[in-house]
């Protein structure tokens, strides 16, 4: 079965610094895989995603996120936060093309903090 | 942009009703999903469906129903309420694209749902 980890459930970062977000899969072919973000109380927005091709793919609010096969990862960076930027962080990993119908495997989430 | 509504922000019943969640997206999206959100555990899949009058289980279908009649819309039911289904409830809808679910999902603002 497929599964996402992302294993800082809190990071602190401070106002301009760079930003790092862990999220680790496992899936038995190419996934495809998502980071959404969710402000408080509301829905999820996606950020981006990645479904083939170039592995460092772009997003939206400058976001971007690098898929490495060998390390199952793909990770969320940001050269720069903001504190708007302080929100739960979701990755997500969906079935390969022809995988039948099923939802979304998400992550736990992680807790962005902004110190300003 | 899509958008995806679901009909009550907050919501509070008590043990043993019948409990609707309705969700409506005005994307005409095939694809349609219910997740239920708790702390630390992330968002867990309840049901999904691909087509009208069609569902499919989740992750965690237990104590859980739902309908699809009309392609815009999917409804979540609770046949007798209980505490332990007290959680955030976030509906989504993707595309058909290639595959069942390798199009982004698009979510909307969730029901916060409160069982006495």
């Amino acid at each position: 079965a497929q599964s996402v980890t992302q294993p800082d459930i809190h990071i602190t970062v401070s106002e301009g610094a760079s930003l790092e977000l862990r999220c680790n899969y496992s899936y038995g072919a190419t996934p495809y895989l998502f980071w959404y973000v969710q402000s408080p109380g509301q829905g999820l927005q996606l950020l981006l995603k990645y479904f083939s091709g170039d592995t460092l793919v772009q997003g939206i609010k400058g976001f971007e996120a690098e898929f490495k096969r060998s390390q199952s990862s793909f990770n969320l960076r940001k050269p720069s936060v903001h504190w708007s930027d302080a929100a739960e962080y979701f990755c997500a990993v969906g079935p390969y093309s022809g995988g039948g119908a099923d939802g979304l495997t998400f992550g736990k989430g992680t807790h962005l903090i902004i110190q300003p | 942009d899509v958008k995806v509504t679901q009909s009550s922000r907050y919501l509070v019943k008590r043990t043993g009703e019948k409990v609707f969640l309705e969700c409506v997206q005005d994307m005409d999206h095939e694809n349609m999903f219910w997740y239920r959100q708790d702390p630390g555990l992330g968002l867990r899949l309840i049901y999904f469906s691909y087509d009208v009058k069609m569902k499919e289980k989740g992750d965690i279908p237990e104590g859980y129903s739902v309908s699809r009649e009309k392609k815009e819309r999917f409804s979540l039911i609770l046949e007798s309420a209980s505490t332990n289904q007290t959680s955030m409830y976030l509906c989504a809808s993707s595309s058909k694209g290639d595959s069942y679910s390798n199009q982004p999902q698009h979510f909307g603002d969730g029901t916060r749902l409160s069982i006495l």
